[in-house]
């Protein structure tokens, strides 16, 4: 049961260009969503996140937009850099009354390669 | 600040031999979380521990697998009488109270266990 969805294996890029990265759920339980970012034999490094009360977060260049009604997240990198090439996870958790259950769920990941 | 610290980095075992991963959060983290990543897929949640306690083990094995979090030292994964499927990378994070609501965690640079 996939409960997190990352439709595209891989994205190509331009130098200078927007990488738009995009990630679906099923679980109306999740209210909260970040996305990470990984390099070869690297742990997830922590980019950027979203609460289900927000529609957008930004920060720098990256920018996440939330979609409730379509279960629908996407990250927005502009500009895109050849040091942006990496695995782009979304993952979506749940909160209950405050108290988080700890657990995220992970979509399978979406090799971005920026090309100079 | 030293982020969350893993070793071995990679652990080759043979099958029906046991192994075992450790993990040391950031400072000032009481929650600890394994998740494993087999190739091609996404971070699968595994455990979630505070100090001494099991939170939520709902993605763990239910047989050969054990994971504790002392209230000295690391937390550690368990495997008992290894199979060719638990080749995979094993990832822990942490994260501290202040943000649990978040859901953020910080990921360690993971365990690559192989099976021979």
């Amino acid at each position: 049961d996939q409960q997190v969805k990352q439709n595209s294996p891989s994205l190509s890029v331009q130098e200078g260009r927007i990488s738009i990265l995009n990630c679906d759920y099923t679980n109306s339980m999740f209210d909260y969503f970040l996305w990470y970012k990984k390099y070869p034999a690297e742990g997830p490094t922590f980019l950027i996140s979203i609460s289900s009360i927000k529609d957008k977060n930004e920060d720098g260049r990256f920018t996440v937009f939330l979609n409730k009604s379509a279960k629908h997240l996407s990250l927005h990198i502009v500009p895109s850099q050849p040091g942006d090439s990496a695995v782009y996870f979304c993952a979506a958790g749940a909160n209950a009354g405050g108290t988080s259950y700890g657990k995220l769920t992970f979509g399978q990941g979406t090799i971005l390669t920026v090309h100079p | 600040n030293a982020g969350v610290m893993q070793n071995p980095r990679h652990l080759v075992r043979r099958r029906g031999q046991e192994a075992r991963l450790r993990c040391s959060p950031m400072k000032g983290h009481s929650h600890v979380y394994w998740y494993r990543q087999l190739p091609e897929e996404g971070l699968k949640f595994m455990v979630y521990l505070q100090k001494e306690n099991i939170i939520d083990e709902s993605g763990m094995p239910k047989e050969r697998f054990s994971a504790e979090f002392p209230k000295e030292g690391p937390s550690i994964l368990r495997i008992q009488q290894v199979v060719r499927g638990d080749s995979a990378a094993y990832f822990c994070a942490s994260s501290p109270p202040a943000v649990l609501a978040k859901n953020i965690q910080y990921f360690g640079a993971g365990t690559r266990l192989s099976v021979l």
